[in-house]
């Protein structure tokens, strides 16, 4: 089955430290982004890329690092920086981002508590 | 720039009634919108899109939306809610490489 993976559903955290949230595809998507999403906030876009080795900041960049290696892979990394990482992160991705009415395929997201 | 207002972020229903969730949308060039749905603890499923055409749109699980540009709205309709449709509702514009969206709408359904 075609579809988006995201890995671990529930990820904890210490303060001060990385992590590294998972996000394949296997849709031959051309474009693929990550969102957080809080309660009352609806979604708000972190990173996207439009092709491999290339990507663009989003509304809420701070604190988040991401890289594309791999057309399918798309990981992003909570750094210490971000001062309230607590909250829901979804990974989604499209075909041709210069397509507008093409939607967007989301993952089942990972569920990210700072202790 | 794109904005989405979704109008009510808890909308109450009981089962049988027309289910109406309201969205209104700015843009700058013709919109390509949406509407998802998210149960609680997963991803975003997509229930239907506008891109050009007819203008009322008929999605999955019985929804649809009308696209009304002088009003600019995008409003999500079912004429007889379920308990299964008890979820948050996003409303979505496009602007060619990125999705805008609402702050979303939580439905719920009373027996």
């Amino acid at each position: 089955d075609g579809g988006i993976t995201q890995s671990p559903k529930y990820l904890f955290r210490k303060e001060g430290q990385n992590v590294t949230l998972s996000c394949e595809q296997n849709l031959n998507h051309d474009a693929m982004y990550w969102y957080r999403q809080d309660p009352g906030q609806g979604l708000r876009l972190i990173y996207y890329s439009q092709i491999v080795n290339d990507f663009q900041k989003g509304d809420i960049a701070e604190g988040y690092s991401v890289s594309r290696e791999k057309k399918e892979s798309f990981p992003l990394t909570v750094t210490s920086a971000q001062k309230n990482p607590t909250a829901f992160y979804l990974c989604a991705s499209t075909g041709d981002p210069q397509l507008g009415y093409n939607e967007q395929f989301f993952g089942p997201g990972t569920r990210l508590t700072v202790l | 720039a794109q904005s989405v207002t979704q109008l009510g972020s808890h909308v109450s229903v009981s089962e049988g009634a027309l289910v109406l969730l309201r969205c209104n949308y700015s843009s700058s060039v013709p919109p390509y919108l949406f509407w998802y749905v998210q149960y609680p603890n997963q991803g975003l499923q997509l229930l239907l899109k506008y891109t050009t055409g007819a203008t009322l749109v008929k999605g999955i699980n019985g929804f649809e939306a009308e696209f009304k540009k002088s009003e600019t709205s995008f409003h999500l309709t079912k004429p007889s809610a379920h308990m299964s449709d008890a979820a948050e509702y996003f409303c979505a514009v496009s602007d060619r490489n990125r999705l805008t969206f609402g702050e979303g709408t939580q439905l719920t359904v009373n027996p």
